[in-house]
Parts: C-alpha cells; sequence; structure tokens
C-alpha cells in the first residue's frame, strides 16, 4: 500500500497569510494526487485534483503543484472559511489512500 | 439537485450486522465507480471499498475483506454496504463518494454519511 504523509499536522495562521502544506508518497504516484478541505461535521470537499487542476467553484487562492512523491497545496492568502482539515489523496492504486491531515487553525 | 444521501447506519454490538444505502440522484448512477469512505471519530479518512460501474469490479480494504460486501442496483440508483460481523474500530461516519476522472481519479461528489456505532 502507498502511505501518505502529510504535513504539518496542525499550523495557526492569521487571516490573510500565505500557507503551505506538504504531501508525501512512500513511492511514485506520478500525478495522482487530490486536496480535499473538510470543515467540522461536513463531509470532504474536492479542492484540487491530479495535483494542480482546480474544482469548478474553488476560489484561485487555492493550488496545488508538485510530481512523483512530493506535492503541495498552497493558500495564497488565508479566508475566515479556510480555518478546516485539509487531506491529501492518492489515486495511483488501490487502496487510495488519505495523508493524516493538516488543521489549520485561527492565530 | 446531484447529491448522494446516506441511510442505515445505528448502533449496533461488537459481532453484529448493519447494511448501509447510499440514494444517487441528479446525475446518471449506472456510469459511475462508487466507494465507501470511512472516518473514525476524530481521525482522518479511510477508504473501504471500490464498485465499477456494472458490478463486475470490487475492491476492498483489508481490513472488512470477508465481513463487508458492497454492490450497487443500478436500476435504484443506489450503492449498497452490508457490514457483518462488526468490530469497534468500525465506528465511524460513513460516505458514499462517486469517482470522477481527468487525467487522475478523484472524488468530486460525496454525501454527508451515516454514522455506524458498534459498542455494547
Amino acid at each position: 500500500d502507498i502511505q501518505m504523509t502529510q504535513s504539518p499536522s496542525s499550523l495557526s495562521a492569521s487571516v490573510g497569510d500565505r500557507v503551505t502544506i506538504t504531501c508525501r508518497a512512500s513511492q511514485d504516484i506520478s500525478s495522482s494526487l487530490n486536496w480535499y478541505q473538510q470543515r467540522p461535521g461536513k463531509a470532504p470537499k474536492l479542492l484540487i485534483y491530479a495535483t494542480s487542476s482546480s474544482q469548478s467553484g474553488v476560489p484561485s487562492r487555492f493550488s496545488g503543484s508538485g510530481s512523483g512523491t512530493d506535492f503541495t497545496l498552497t493558500i495564497s492568502s488565508l479566508q475566515p472559511e479556510d480555518f478546516a482539515t485539509y487531506y491529501c489523496q492518492q489515486s495511483s492504486s488501490t487502496p487510495e489512500t488519505f495523508g493524516g491531515g493538516t488543521k489549520v487553525e485561527i492565530k | 439537485e446531484v447529491q448522494l444521501v446516506e441511510s442505515g447506519g445505528g448502533l449496533v454490538q461488537p459481532g453484529g450486522s448493519l447494511r448501509l444505502s447510499c440514494a444517487a440522484s441528479g446525475f446518471t448512477f449506472s456510469n459511475y465507480w462508487m466507494s465507501w469512505v470511512r472516518q473514525a471519530p476524530a481521525k482522518g479518512l479511510e477508504w473501504v471499498a471500490n464498485i465499477n460501474q456494472d458490478g463486475s469490479g470490487i475492491s476492498y480494504l483489508d481490513s472488512v475483506k470477508g465481513r463487508f460486501t458492497l454492490s450497487r442496483d443500478n436500476a435504484k440508483n443506489s450503492l449498497y454496504l452490508q457490514m457483518n460481523s462488526l468490530r469497534a474500530e468500525d465506528t465511524a461516519v460513513y460516505y458514499c463518494a462517486a469517482w470522477s476522472y481527468s487525467s487522475a481519479w478523484y472524488f468530486d461528489l460525496w454525501g454527508r454519511g451515516t454514522l455506524v456505532t458498534v459498542s455494547s
């Protein structure tokens, strides 16, 4: 199974900050990396698929990059509604594993 | 409206059974691979099982193999997860999710989830 390691597991940031979350795969997954946002008590929501493609309706402040084993989600200017938990997921092979999550909290 | 709605969760004793259902609407269900993803309390997301469009291809998380059975009824636009021999570690919110593909596979539609609690 491919292991997905996210860092940090949590971070505190202020509105307007630039935030970067990283995700590392235990083996090469090419560009098969997705990012989801989950607010408390809600279902996950797709933000980015195939490493860098934005889902329709997702604000442009969210972007993704990387390839192979190392990937990044960047929020260019953190907004109040962005305080949530973010998960990466590889879809290169079954089981389609998720990272452990990064909780973004208000500083 | 495009949506997935799960049902069937509840409290069950260890060793018991539950059948989860997921009703799809607003899209052509039979065209989509489908999955169940679960989330234990205060934990992360865990993929559970996949099924292809006609039900001929199914895969499971190792820890649920032999205990869970995934199926679908395209005529009823519904996905099912039969869960037997339930354990405390199966306690979680179970989400139904639909796969799409564009350069990579991804979940672009999720239900709201149904809570399964395994406890005596």
